[in-house]
């Protein structure tokens, strides 16, 4: 079984400030995604990250791909409130099964 | 808007009852994907469906079952009930086989009493 482990478990900060959250894992995937979840609705679906080392930014947000693929973080500059959320990781193995973190709870004070 | 649809959007129900949720992928989408999200065990992935065949079976009870239709539409249906079964349950759907990609509907909020 492929565990991903995503830290910190909570996160809450001032606006403004910037973050780094982690998705560590002892296994290989062949991808990995990120997601963003609002109470009571579904994911939403971020980015994915393919090759090893790939680096992608979506505006705020910079995602990177370990290496030996086997973790990923998410950096998130000048967060704003509507950064607020939980933030989860998933990992896909060329099995074809999916893992998902427990994700990482952040909230960005105005 | 995913374009995942899922209904219905609230079912409050008995223990030991049976329940059906029903789940329609967005257009072109071959797969899809069941998750159970509680409170204190994240989301947990139950089932996958690729093109009407089971692709992926992950933690899901023997009480639960799934099925993709020629429409690709997919139910998944939960009976005897138990407290415990009170969750969101998520469906997404992606293009192949592989869970690169999902997107999600807005899910279905079970509440067992």
């Amino acid at each position: 079984t492929q565990l991903l482990e995503q830290s910190p478990q909570f996160l809450s900060i001032q606006e403004g400030e910037n973050l780094t959250v982690y998705c560590n894992s002892s296994s290989v995937f062949s991808s990995l995604q990120w997601y963003r979840q609002e109470p009571g609705e579904g994911p939403v679906l971020l980015v994915t990250v393919v090759t090893g080392g790939e680096v992608k930014k979506l505006k705020r947000l910079t995602f990177q791909f370990g290496d030996a693929r086997k973790d990923s973080s998410l950096h998130i500059t000048a967060a704003q409130p509507g950064d607020t959320g939980l933030y989860l990781c998933a990992g896909a193995t060329n099995a074809g099964k999916s893992t998902f973190g427990d994700g990482t709870t952040l909230t960005v004070k105005p | 808007d995913s374009g995942v649809t899922q209904t219905p959007k609230h079912l409050i129900t008995a223990t030991g009852q049976r329940v059906t949720l029903r789940c329609s992928p967005r257009s072109g989408d071959l797969s899809v994907y069941w998750y159970q999200q509680s409170l204190d065990q994240g989301l947990q992935f139950l089932i996958q469906y690729y093109n009407g065949e089971e692709r992926a079976k992950g933690n899901i009870l023997e009480r639960f079952s799934a099925q993709q239709f020629p429409d690709l539409h997919s139910e998944l249906n939960l009976s005897s009930l138990e407290l415990g079964d009170s969750a969101l349950y998520f469906c997404a759907s992606s293009v192949g086989g592989a869970p690169n990609e999902q997107f999600f509907g807005p899910g279905t909020r079970l509440t067992v009493l």
